[in-house]
């Protein structure tokens, strides 16, 4: 089993900076990850799969980067509606598809 | 629209058993894998189990295998999952998912697009 990391647990930022949430992969996982954001009592949301691509509506703030084992989650400013839980999950090869512990992104 | 609609969840006794089920619309369900993940309260997602289109491949994470049965009913547009033998460990809110198809950089691929909103399971005396 592929295991994700994410780091930090807890990210604290102002409104309107940048954040940048960091997921790694045991082994490599090509560039089959995808990210997640989810708020209290809502299902995760899909934002970027592919490790970069952006799925329709996310806004351009959203930017995904990486491949192999290391991988980035950049909001380039924070908006209100941005604070959440975001997952990295990686889908490579077969099952079991395997999600990070998660980076709180909170209020500063 | 795509929508996924779980339903079933409850309370159950400790080696016990339920169904939780998924309808689903806006899509043609018999052409897509289809995935549950599920999340225990104020913990992270886990992916549980996934089924091919036509029922034939089924994927279980280590924790549930020989536990749980995944299946699917196209003519219903309806996803399963038969949980028995359940343990406080496996209370949580249960989600399907849609996998989505792609051509990535290293092959055909999958990814969990759409989500439902989710049905709990509490396993408790």
């Amino acid at each position: 089993e592929i295991v994700m990391t994410q780091s930090p647990a807890t990210l604290s930022v102002s409104p309107g900076e940048r954040a940048t949430l960091s997921c790694r992969a045991s082994q490599s996982v090509s560039r089959n990850l995808a990210w997640y954001q989810q708020k209290p009592g809502q299902a995760p949301r899909l934002l970027i799969y592919g490790s970069s691509t952006r799925v329709t509506d996310i806004p351009a703030r959203f930017s995904g980067s990486g491949s192999g084992t290391e991988f980035t989650l950049t909001i380039s400013s924070l908006q209100s509606e941005d604070f959440a839980v975001y997952y990295c999950q990686q889908y490579n090869n077969r099952p079991p598809w395997t999600f990070g512990q998660g980076t709180k992104v909170e209020i500063k | 629209d795509v929508q996924l609609v779980e339903s079933g969840g409850g309370l159950v006794q400790p080696g016990g058993s339920l169904r939780v089920s998924c309808t689903v619309s806006g899509f043609t369900f018999r052409t897509y894998w289809m995935s549950w993940v599920r999340q225990a309260p104020g913990k992270g997602l886990e992916w549980v189990a996934n089924i091919k289109q036509d029922g034939s491949e089924k994927f279980y994470v280590d924790s549930v295998k020989g536990r749980f049965t995944i299946s699917r009913d196209n003519a219903k547009n309806s996803l399963y999952l038969q949980m028995s033998s359940l343990t406080a460990e496996d209370t949580a809110v249960y989600y399907c998912a849609r996998e989505e198809n792609y051509d990535s950089w290293s092959g055909p691929s999958r990814y969990l697009d759409y989500w439902g909103q989710g049905t709990l399971v509490t396993v408790s005396s």
